[in-house]
């Protein structure tokens, strides 16, 4: 199984670049997703790292770091509609979800 | 892009009512399907594993026969909540995976989910 803490909410200003640090713990590893949820709706896949390093998409980039078990997912360029839960999902065949980190765009 | 479609999207029904949530891998086949329930402010909870041709495998404390899963093709699974109770409202969401082999790497995508209200 695995353990996955990430930070319970953050709150930026519209523009701004924001970081959400997950942490996890595992017993098997197969990559790290990081997943976008709006309040009432189902997740959206954001990105999948398994390597070290950073992987880029727009104005979103995730960072994984096996030897630390540490990921973290960067928004820049925040936007109102960024506003949601960011969820730091373990990938061991099962998915295991962390709580989430409720981000919230300020104007 | 890989697409999952769930349905209904939301049901309200009297106690004691059994509900069929279907969910179905449009553009590829899914050997294996998730099926996973939330509560408001909480993180999706694995309930169960569906597998193509095979039984179900249940997470710890999820009742296999109050959650009856059938995967009886490459693009369709579906969750019977059956005799359901207040208790079991919740927002139930399926994901897809197409087949890998060994290879686990390709993201699950997900249903638009089912909000399931027992009055």
């Amino acid at each position: 199984g695995q353990n996955i803490d990430q930070p319970t909410e953050m709150t930026a200003t519209e523009g701004a670049i924001v970081q959400i640090n997950c942490t996890y713990q595992t017993s098997g590893f197969n990559g790290l997703f990081w997943y976008q949820q709006h309040a009432g709706e189902a997740p959206t896949f954001l990105s999948y790292n398994v390597l070290d390093g950073l992987e880029e998409k727009g104005r979103f980039s995730s960072f994984l770091s096996r030897s630390k078990g540490y990921s973290y997912l960067l928004l820049k360029e925040l936007q109102m509609k960024d506003s949601a839960s960011y969820l730091c999902v373990g990938n061991d065949y099962k998915l295991s979800f962390g709580a989430g980190t409720t981000v919230t765009v300020r104007a | 892009g890989a697409v999952v479609s769930q349905h209904p999207s939301r049901v309200i029904c009297k106690s004691g009512t059994s509900v069929k949530i279907e969910c179905r891998s449009l553009d590829f086949q899914a050997t294996t399907m998730f099926w996973y329930r939330q509560f408001p402010k909480k993180s999706l909870m694995l309930m169960a594993t569906s597998n193509e041709g095979s039984k179900a495998t249940y997470e710890q404390g999820v009742e296999k026969d109050k959650f009856l899963i059938n995967h009886a093709s490459l693009t369709l699974s579906t969750l019977t909540v059956t005799s359901a109770h207040p208790e079991d409202s919740s927002f139930y969401i399926c994901s897809a995976r197409g087949p890998t082999g060994v290879n686990s790497n390709q993201p699950q995508h997900f249903g638009d989910g089912t909000r399931l209200s027992i009055l």
